[in-house]
């Protein structure tokens, strides 16, 4: 299996600039969380799906985040316009169910707004 | 709110010594994970505990569940530079998601 996959890995955009990082799950998972990480906030949860649909927004900063998930094998997080506090690394996780199942993180996308 | 707390923050020793890094809490947790980060990778899901008291071990490192399902400790024996990471606890609460803590940045020396 390749594991989670992110893309792009980096991203360097200019504020007020739309960002789209993308992300395909393992195979067969039905939960999909976005994560960002910084050194300040450590690693935040934003969003997550089960079966296609979210469940939980509420960690999502501002409406400047959306979060889509078309299909069980690739999920979007859109900043739009992006500023430079949203710099920092995105990383996308799946699982096969939640409880206290383990979780695969993508490598991440470490994006920075200048 | 819970209150998640991981010390210590940074952490660096020569190869060999013995380290426990901790994750405390002021909620009762259903379980907890521990995973570790290394640089420029995702988190990797190193063990999870459920049963308040239970301990595990994984090669050198030793996991403990406090007894109150608060709290934890991971215990590292002879540390080595393959160790090197940032380690984070998650537990959970009910059916809740994980929540994570801001980790433990460790560095081992050779």
């Amino acid at each position: 299996d390749a594991g989670v996959i992110q893309s792009p890995r980096h991203e360097v955009t200019e504020m007020g600039q739309e960002v789209t990082l993308r992300c395909k799950p393992i195979s067969g998972h039905d939960y999909l969380f976005w994560y960002r990480q910084t050194m300040m906030r450590g690693l935040e949860l934003l969003i997550y799906f089960n079966n296609n649909v979210p469940i939980d927004d509420s960690g999502m900063p501002e409406d400047r985040f959306s979060a889509k998930m078309p299909n069980a094998s690739f999920s979007t997080l859109k900043i739009q316009p992006s500023e430079p506090r949203d710099s920092a690394v995105y990383f996308c996780a799946s699982s096969l169910g939640q409880g206290g199942n383990e979780q695969f993180f993508g490598p991440g996308t470490r994006l920075t707004v200048l | 709110t819970q209150l998640l707390e991981q010390s210590p923050q940074f952490l660096s020793i020569q190869e060999g010594e013995n380290l426990t890094v901790y994750c405390n809490s002021s909620s009762v947790f259903s379980s907890l994970q521990w995973y570790r980060q290394e640089p420029g990778e995702g988190p990797v899901l190193l063990v999870t505990v459920v049963t308040g008291g239970e301990v595990k071990k994984l090669k050198r490192l030793t996991f403990q569940f406090g007894d109150a399902r608060k709290d934890s400790s991971l215990h590292i024996t002879a540390a080595q530079p393959g160790d090197t990471g940032l380690y984070l606890c998650a537990p959970r609460s009910g059916n809740t998601p994980l929540v994570f803590g801001k980790g433990t940045r460790l560095s081992v020396i050779a």
